[in-house]
């Protein structure tokens, strides 16, 4: 079945500093979706990748999604103690006919004031 | 406008036990699934109804069911429990069924078996 890998596991950086993760399926992606879970919260969506190559900005926020559509990133520039959480990403795929998301094992980002 | 609700907030249930986990959607969103969330890990799918239907199910045995209800609320259930069933259980409601529809969680339940 579809797997979704994500790294690294743990993240921890001084405040001002750039944070990364990664993604990595082993299948080809219909679409990829970011979540952010803060601690003893529930996921929370911040966005959808649709199209091959694709780069989206929130803020300090910047999201890519490979040409291959098999693997994506999230970088936030100049972290924030607001930025602490575990950030998901989830893919769907395979040509199904409902929303099943594929979670990735979460990075969880500390950030050190 | 309320979010996804799920009740109740927490539970501890013993290994053999039956346990009933219920679900609200977002006003105006038909479908509904259910994913356990393992401490340290990502959630994973369980189920998704849409317009009482199952449309989908994931890799988890039959002592979990659910079902979907005219107001599109839902309920899940776990028969015979066993401790490692010990998770957050998170109910998240969509506008469809389909990919490409982002998913809202609610804040879950968490199940403690003893």
């Amino acid at each position: 079945g579809q797997q979704v890998m994500q790294i690294p596991q743990y993240q921890h950086v001084q405040e001002g500093e750039d944070f990364t993760t990664y993604c990595n399926s082993s299948t080809t992606l219909s679409n990829i979706q970011w979540y952010k879970q803060r601690p003893g919260g529930h996921p929370v969506f911040l966005i959808q990748l649709v199209k091959s190559g694709e780069v989206k900005k929130q803020k300090r926020l910047t999201f890519q999604f490979g040409e291959a559509k098999k693997n994506s990133s999230l970088h936030i520039t100049a972290t924030q103690t607001t930025d602490v959480g575990t950030y998901f990403c989830a893919g769907q795929g395979g040509g199904t006919s409902y929303g099943k998301l594929t979670f990735g094992q979460g990075t969880i980002l500390t950030v050190h004031p | 406008d309320a979010g996804v609700t799920q009740s109740p907030t927490h539970l501890i249930k013993t290994r053999g036990q039956h346990v009933t986990l219920r679900c609200s959607p977002i006003s105006g969103h038909k479908s509904v699934s259910w994913y356990q969330q393992v401490l340290g890990q990502g959630p994973q799918f369980i189920f998704q109804y849409y317009e009482k239907e199952e449309r989908g199910r994931g890799n988890f045995p039959d002592r979990f069911s659910a079902r979907q209800f005219p107001n599109y609320s839902s309920e899940l259930n776990v028969n015979a429990l066993l401790l490692g069933d010990s998770a957050l259980y998170l109910c998240a409601s969509s506008l469809g069924p389909g990919e490409y529809q982002p998913q809202h969680f609610g804040d879950g339940t968490r199940l403690s078996i003893l």
